[in-house]
């Protein structure tokens, strides 16, 4: 049973280009979502998807965009990247989204992540 | 701006001292608490998800409990082993429709 898988695993950006990260989620799960986590924080929600819409968004700017495909993989798409974008990115799938209670009430199944470095 | 805070930032315990952490969220509109395991190199592991109030579950030498009245959750790791060094994350979910992580509190279990 493959769990959640990421790729790739690390990534070196210069300013101002942009990046796509990519995730396949657990076998069985339909919900994806994606986290930053910059250094010294908890990871940060980006946003949500589900039946390939995106159904949640966290504080995050327009740069910041993503893909939800029919197999249910996932992208994360950041363009015109800052140095403030180095991070390590994590995905995470789960069989419930997060409308409601119902979708806290299934754990996040998540990837190992991608570390990104802007330069 | 809704808070999610994790205490202590770090721990170093030896080998066989039990331990515990706490987890401080807000009390209103509450859903549920989860805890995640994180260990160097690999991917955050759930714990436990909790939903009501007074809530106490069990995972091996894990333990946590839930105070959704006064905002806060503790982990508690009975017998500590040097496997269990690991960064433990709570995150917290309620009206805004996301799961909101603390900064997690990192176990160090010297042997």
């Amino acid at each position: 049973d493959a769990g959640v898988t990421q790729s790739p695993t690390h990534l070196i950006k210069t300013r101002g280009q942009q990046v796509t990260l990519r995730c396949s989620p657990k076998s069985g799960h339909d919900t994806v979502s994606w986290y930053q986590q910059a250094l010294g924080q908890g990871p940060q929600f980006i946003f949500q998807y589900y039946e390939e819409e995106e159904r949640q968004r966290g504080n995050f700017p327009d740069r910041f965009s993503g893909h939800q495909f029919p197999n249910y993989s996932s992208e994360l798409n950041v363009n015109a990247l800052l140095l403030g974008d180095s991070a390590l990115y994590l995905c995470a799938s789960s069989t419930v989204p997060g409308q409601g209670w119902e979708g806290y009430g299934s754990p996040l199944h998540f990837g190992n992540g991608t570390r990104l470095t802007v330069t | 701006i809704l808070n999610v805070e994790q205490s202590p930032q770090s721990l170093h315990v030896q080998e066989g001292d039990s331990t515990n952490f706490t987890c401080s969220f807000p009390s209103s509109n509450f859903y549920a608490l989860h805890w995640y395991r994180w260990e160097t190199a690999k991917s955050p592991e759930a714990l436990f998800v909790m939903t009501l109030n007074g809530d106490e579950k069990k995972k091996g030498r894990i333990s946590a409990t839930l105070n959704t009245k006064e905002g806060y959750s503790y982990l508690y790791i009975k017998g500590s082993q040097p496997e269990d060094s690991a960064t433990y994350l709570c995150a917290f979910g309620g009206a805004t429709n996301k799961l909101i992580f603390g900064t997690g509190t990192l176990l160090a279990v010297q042997p």
